[in-house]
């Protein structure tokens, strides 16, 4: 079975540019999630989908990041304009929907503002 | 507000000791529990979870206990061996339809040769 795949693995842009991010979930898995990874910190959930609804997005700073899963499949994740503070590893994830069952996460990309 | 608690950033042991790693949660909302392990420049991989009716989950190495009241739940792992040394991250789903994932910020396990 096919794991989450992400990409890109790794990215260097300067602040105030735009960045995308995508993701292809395990198939057939309803539940997709975006977290935000700092150095140091655990997962923070940004964005949670269940197929193309957004289920929670308290967490997304709305002002520059968006997400969205068209054809409740694959995610795009953006952020425009970057700031400093948005390095991080950015992951995604992915469940059967409607369940207690563990998420699979994908590698993760390592975004880098200078 | 850290609504799953690893208070512990790192834990040493050695090689063929038990690891003990501790989680706290807040919301009791919580109903389904998680164990996940991550290597350097990996993403987070399942490790073992316990749903909010058992108290002891077990697989392998592996051993998850669960106290509801005390809002506590702790990964032990018997016995330690080099490859456990990991970030160790507990997580928690909030059911009832919404199925948010919340994670601890980890535990670093190093496991002495």
């Amino acid at each position: 079975e096919a794991g989450v795949a992400q990409s890109p693995r790794y990215k260097i842009i300067e602040k105030r540019q735009s960045v995308a991010f995508w993701c292809n979930p395990i198939s057939g898995h309803a539940t997709l999630y975006w977290y935000q990874q700092i150095l140091g910190q655990g997962p923070k959930l940004l964005i949670q989908f269940q197929n193309n609804g957004v289920v929670d997005d308290s967490q997304l700073p709305k002002d520059r990041f968006s997400a969205e899963r068209l054809k409740g499949v694959d995610s795009t994740l953006k952020i425009q304009p970057a700031k400093l503070e948005d390095s991080a590893v950015y992951l995604c994830a992915s469940k059967p929907g409607q369940m207690n069952t563990e998420a699979f996460f994908g590698q993760g990309t390592r975004l880098t503002v200078v | 507000d850290q609504q799953v608690k690893q208070n512990s950033p790192s834990l040493s042991v050695q090689e063929g000791r038990i690891s003990i790693l501790n989680c706290d949660y807040t919301n009791s909302m919580f109903d389904y529990f998680l164990w996940y392990k991550k290597y350097p420049a990996e993403g987070p991989t399942f490790l073992i979870s316990i749903s909010s009716i058992k108290d002891k989950n077990e697989d392998g190495r592996f051993t998850v206990f669960l106290n509801k009241s005390a809002k506590h739940l702790s990964l032990h792992i018997v016995p330690s061996q080099p490859g456990d040394s990991a970030v160790y991250f507990c997580a928690a789903i909030r059911g009832a339809g919404s199925y948010q994932l919340t994670f601890g910020k980890g535990t670093k396990l190093s496991v002495i040769p």
